[in-house]
């Protein structure tokens, strides 16, 4: 079944204590990109990857890393977390479809940083 | 800068009635527009796409969306809802090989 993973899909931590979001497809798409979603906000890119290594920023990425080391995976770090990076995390994956992306979305992930 | 609006947070109508969702886009280009489904609790699901071509798609779920340039437009129809279409609807937008930009949503809810 083609499909976009998340893990932990709930996760409640402290301020500063390291964690990585993980997310993986299996559709072999090129294009994969992270969003928060807060009330209010809609969804808010936090970054983007077009392809292996390549990584660029999105709207807000302060306090956040990615990495995209291979094709199916793009972990989400927030090295120190913060309350204000409480949220609702989307994971999402694309093919390159003539120019546009047209975007398969994970379960979400909710963050509580206390 | 690039953006997506949707005008309407919050919108309520009867089981059967028309529906539309209104989107404006702010692009230098034709960017390429699409809209969403959020039910609750779950992630989001497309519901149609606009690259070029026609300018009225047809989706899932009985949705179609008219892209009108002279109004910067990408408005959601629906003929007749179904309490099952009570969700939040996002309406996207991007030049291409760049940023995806979203709209706050359109909540709605579908009344007997």
């Amino acid at each position: 079944e083609a499909q976009v993973t998340q893990n932990p899909r709930y996760l409640i931590t402290v301020t500063g204590k390291k964690l990585t979001v993980t997310c993986s497809q299996n559709m072999n798409h090129e294009y994969m990109s992270w969003y928060r979603q807060d009330p209010g906000l809609g969804l808010r890119q936090i970054y983007y990857s077009m392809n292996v290594e390549v990584t660029d920023k999105g709207d807000v990425p302060e306090g956040y890393k990615v990495s995209r080391k291979e094709k199916r995976n793009f972990p989400l770090i927030l090295e120190s977390p913060s309350p204000n990076q409480t949220s609702l995390y989307f994971c999402a994956s694309s093919s390159f479809l003539r120019g546009a992306y047209e975007q398969y979305f994970g379960p979400g992930t909710r963050l509580t940083v206390t | 800068a690039q953006s997506v609006t949707q005008p309407d947070i919050h919108i309520t109508v009867s089981e059967g009635a028309s529906l539309e969702l209104r989107c404006n886009y702010s692009y230098g280009a034709t960017p390429y527009l699409f809209w969403y489904v959020q039910s609750p609790g779950q992630g989001l699901q497309l519901l149609l796409k606009y690259f070029s071509g026609d300018t009225l798609v047809q989706g899932i779920k009985g949705f179609e969306a008219e892209f009108k340039r002279s109004q910067s437009s990408f408005n959601l129809r629906k003929p007749s809802v179904h309490w099952s279409d009570a969700a939040e609807y996002f309406c996207s937008g991007s030049g291409g090989y760049q940023k995806v930009t979203f709209g706050i949503g359109t909540k709605l809810q579908v009344i007997p």
